[in-house]
């Protein structure tokens, strides 16, 4: 069975920098896994912030940035803010018309 | 803009059915795939169904397949999730989410919450 990895918790100092990951259980992800990320506050729908693994989504600003480190897709935040305080996640096309979603990272700012 | 509005959750008992809408408006639904995820309480998103522009390829979650069914009616700009035989670990928010054309979820409804209890 196919798991998406992802850091459970991460905190980050206001104007600091982090980087989130997006791992698979077994092998590798990389760019054909069109990774995109996603960011959710309490109560409120998902935005998206990146898709194909390093393009910004309209309106997202530039200190969100997309990347592949290693064997895993990553999300960096730069110059972080309090309201970056969210929940990420990440999904990975598998193909056959698959999508696995990552168990999500909850980011504190502080 | 792209609008996506959800409705027709509720309570359902265990091994009921329930029938979710996605009204869309803003873009021109007939050339976009469409995606259901769904959140429990508490938990992370969960990839559900997605169903090409045309409807005539659909895919799901091995957690959903054989009781969840895809559907739309693009003359109406409508999604559709048929949810039987539910289950308790069913209980959760669905939101439609609109494909894009770099296989991500471009747009995002508020959703529509589905509690499975007797």
């Amino acid at each position: 069975q196919t798991v998406v990895t992802q850091e459970p918790s991460f905190s980050v100092s206001p104007g600091g920098t982090v980087t989130l990951t997006c791992g698979l259980n077994s092998g590798s992800v990389s760019t054909s896994y069109y990774p995109s990320w996603y960011q959710q506050t309490p109560g409120q729908a998902p935005r998206t912030l990146i898709y194909s693994t390093n393009t910004r989504s309209s309106g997202v600003p530039d200190r969100f940035s997309g990347s592949i480190l290693g064997n895993k897709a990553a999300l960096t935040i730069t110059g972080a803010q309090a309201d970056d305080e969210s929940d990420y996640y990440c999904v990975l096309y598998m193909g056959s018309g698959i999508w696995v979603f990552g168990g999500g990272t909850k980011l504190t700012v502080l | 803009q792209v609008q996506l509005v959800e409705s027709g959750g509720g309570v359902a008992q265990p091994g009921g059915s329930l029938r979710l809408s996605c009204a869309a408006s803003g873009f021109t639904f007939s050339n976009s795939g469409m995606h259901w995820v769904r959140q429990a309480p508490g938990k992370g998103l969960e990839w559900v169904a997605f169903t090409r522009y045309d409807g005539n390829n659909k895919y799901y979650a091995d957690s959903v397949k054989g009781r969840f069914t895809i559907s739309r009616d693009n003359s109406k700009n409508t999604l559709y999730l048929q949810m039987n035989s539910l289950r308790p670990e069913d209980t959760a928010v669905y939101y439609c989410a609109k494909g894009g054309g770099q296989l991500e979820l471009t747009n995002w409804g508020q959703g529509t919450l589905v509690t499975v209890s007797s």
